[in-house]
């Protein structure tokens, strides 16, 4: 949706390399979640996070509240990573209604 | 191991019946949710629950209703379905916008 914007919409990299993912956020967020969607469709958690860091083997990704973005960094990508990498806002913690973009499909190759 | 569970997994219903989704969590959670995931998007709400009894409109709640009987239990429903709401329903459970995703369940509506 507008209020978040994932940038690239599509990426493609070489087994062993490196990228970053990014989320902006026209209305600042109180939180950010990542979730990876594999090809079956299942939506994987992978970082809950408060403004800061937070790091998970070759994934770690960053939320900047001031500046209202948020990254995802993968290192030394395997095909295993391939598939459609989501960010989602969350505004209201009472709620914990989220907002999500329209996703980043990545692909990676051997 | 905590869940959330969707049933059923696909589903093809006609034009004008009835469609019931329902959804069981074993997190323990107050919020539970329903979203919508369309082809090329990411997930967008239909309606929420703070608990038992509760039912709250998400961004897109025309055309569904649901229901939350139980802590555990959360279902979706289409009265009279239509073709536009053929798409991936998403369920899931949270506390603090931190939320978990069951494995979807496939709707088409013919």
């Amino acid at each position: 949706g507008d209020k978040v914007k994932q940038s690239p919409s599509a990426l493609s990299l070489q087994e062993g390399t490196n990228s970053a993912l990014r989320c902006n956020f026209s209305i600042a967020a109180t939180t950010v979640q990542w979730f990876l969607q594999n090809p079956r469709g299942s939506l994987m958690n992978l970082f809950y996070l408060v403004p800061g860091t937070k790091e998970n083997g070759r994934l770690k990704s960053a939320f900047d509240s001031k500046e209202s973005y948020s990254t995802l960094h993968i290192r030394d990508a395997q095909l295993e990573d391939s598939g459609t990498y989501f960010c989602a806002a969350g505004y209201n913690t009472n709620t914990g209604k989220l907002t999500f973009g329209d996703g980043t499909v990545l692909t990676v190759k051997p | 191991e905590a869940a959330v569970t969707q049933s059923p997994r696909n589903k093809v219903a006609v034009t004008g019946g009835k469609v019931t989704l329902s959804c069981n969590q074993t997190n323990n959670h107050n919020n539970m949710y329903w979203y919508r995931q369309d082809t090329g998007h990411g997930l967008r709400l239909i309606h929420y629950s703070y608990g038992a009894g509760s039912t709250e409109k998400g961004d897109i709640p025309d055309g569904y209703k649901a229901s939350r009987p139980s802590q555990e239990n959360f279902s979706l429903i289409l009265e009279l379905a239509t073709p536009s709401q053929t798409s991936v329903y998403f369920c899931a459970s949270g506390e603090n916008t931190e939320v978990f995703f069951g494995k979807g369940t496939r709707l088409t509506v013919v």
